[in-house]
């Protein structure tokens, strides 16, 4: 079975420093991992993926993630935080065409 | 990225009466789409698994008579909440796996309300 876990369900930064969001995950079998991102009344907005290859997957917006076998983890970065990048954010696994598996999310805030 | 829609975008329904909401892959075709319900401040809960062609596969606890899904063609599947009551008033998100890129693309999402 697959999980996952986001630590931290509310995460506050200064506009211009470092985002960081932490995601775990389990896994019986190597996942495909994914950030996707929440506006308010809005569906969710795929940020980026790691499927194969490269460990560590750019996406939109700026923000990039790092996919670490040894550690289980798949945590996302910005260098600078925006006021704009203020959502929730969600980690999810999945392998092949398994359904998506959710963390809990964690929101985003930018204090400016 | 790859464009999913949902109609509609909001409704307002009174108790005892049906509702369809729609899903549409708009730039690929999909033989698998997946309905979540979500709750306020909570992530998102699978309902269901919708394959083109066959029987939609249900998780655990989901009342498949309460919540018709219809696969029609490989870009549109639809939810019909029947018989709605309050306790159904939510926000429900479609989410359609394009193959090629091994990845879901979630619809903008249905907020439901019954009075």
């Amino acid at each position: 079975a697959q999980s996952v876990t986001q630590l931290g369900s509310h995460v506050s930064v200064s506009e211009g420093a470092l985002v960081l969001l932490r995601c775990n995950y389990s896994s019986s079998v190597p996942p495909y991992l994914f950030w996707y991102v929440q506006y308010p009344n809005q569906g969710l907005q795929l940020l980026l993926k790691y499927t194969t290859g490269a460990t560590l997957v750019k996406g939109i917006n700026g923000f990039e993630a790092e996919f670490k076998k040894s550690e289980t983890s798949f945590h996302l970065t910005k260098p600078s935080a925006h006021m704009s990048d203020a959502a929730e954010y969600f980690c999810a696994v999945s392998k092949g065409n398994t359904p998506l598996v959710f963390g809990k999310g964690t929101r985003l805030s930018v204090i400016a | 990225g790859a464009v999913v829609s949902q109609h509609p975008s909001r409704v307002i329904c009174k108790s005892g009466t049906s509702v369809k909401i729609e899903c549409r892959s708009l730039d690929f075709q999909a033989t698998t789409m997946f309905w979540y319900r979500q709750f306020p401040k909570q992530s998102l809960m699978l309902m269901a698994t919708s394959n083109e062609g066959s029987k939609a596969t249900y998780e655990q606890g989901v009342e498949k008579d309460k919540f018709l899904i219809n696969h029609a063609s490989l870009t549109l599947s639809t939810l019909t909440v029947t018989s709605a009551h309050p306790e159904d008033s939510s926000f429900y998100i479609c989410s359609a796996r394009d193959e090629g890129r091994e990845t879901q693309y979630f619809g903008p999402g249905t907020r439901l309300l019954v009075l």
